[in-house]
């Protein structure tokens, strides 16, 4: 089974809307972290924001905020007022535990619209 | 630097030739991992690093493939008699500590095309 399943290949947002872009994940450790990536066409993954299975709220930087429903096991990025450069990549990604992997989901290209 | 560097960044290699990419990580971070990443994918875990110590090298694609960090800092990932198959960018990323939370940072990548 996939550990990450990003179902949204391509998005697109006018600027200044709001945009969720989707990610499931699946594990049956209790200690994890959820990360989400920005990959702009330079190729540099980029950190955006971190959640831990204990925390008891939704992340939040900046414009980025994570939609963290745990029963669910989803950690859908959100982002607000657009702009265009957040046109990239976004690639949601799971730590179990302490263990030395990162799983990464395919990714979702994002095109903000002027 | 701050960040992550990755040299070269554009590696074209004719078949059957031997690659190597360094790394060079954030200063002070311990863990030092290698992905892979196909295009149109995410990335792939190869090999991870804590010290000097290479501690998993699970998703190591075949004995072409060597990673080594002699003295704990700067890496290489070396690739033997390269295939086609082979082409993709090679991230490289490092973090303070080995706990959950910590976030992984990565440098631009050196993307290899294998003719």
């Amino acid at each position: 089974a996939q550990k990450i399943t990003q179902t949204q290949p391509g998005m697109f947002v006018q600027e200044k809307e709001a945009v969720t872009l989707d990610c499931t994940y699946d594990t049956s450790d209790p200690s994890y972290g959820l990360f989400w990536y920005k990959q702009p066409s330079s190729g540099e993954m980029i950190f955006l924001i971190y959640q831990g299975s204990y925390d008891q709220q939704n992340a939040t930087e900046g414009r980025y905020s994570l939609n963290f429903q745990k029963a669910r096991k989803s950690a859908n990025l959100v982002i607000s007022a657009s702009q265009l450069g957040d046109s990239a990549m976004y690639f949601c990604a799971m730590r179990e535990g302490t263990g030395n992997q990162f799983y990464f989901g395919t990714g979702t290209s994002l095109t903000v619209i002027p | 630097g701050a960040g992550v560097s990755q040299s070269p960044r554009y590696k074209v290699a004719k078949r059957g030739q031997d690659v190597a990419l360094r790394c060079d990580p954030i200063s002070g971070h311990v863990s030092l991992f290698w992905y892979q990443q196909a295009l149109g994918q995410g990335p792939e875990f190869l090999t991870y690093f804590q010290n000097e110590a290479q501690l998993d090298k699970s998703g190591l694609p075949s004995d072409r493939f060597f990673a080594e960090r002699p003295e704990g800092s700067v890496s290489t990932l070396k690739i033997q008699r390269t295939q086609q198959e082979d082409s993709a960018v090679y991230l490289c990323a490092s973090s303070l500590l080995d706990q959950t939370g910590n976030t992984i940072y990565f440098g631009e990548g050196s993307w290899l095309t294998v003719v």
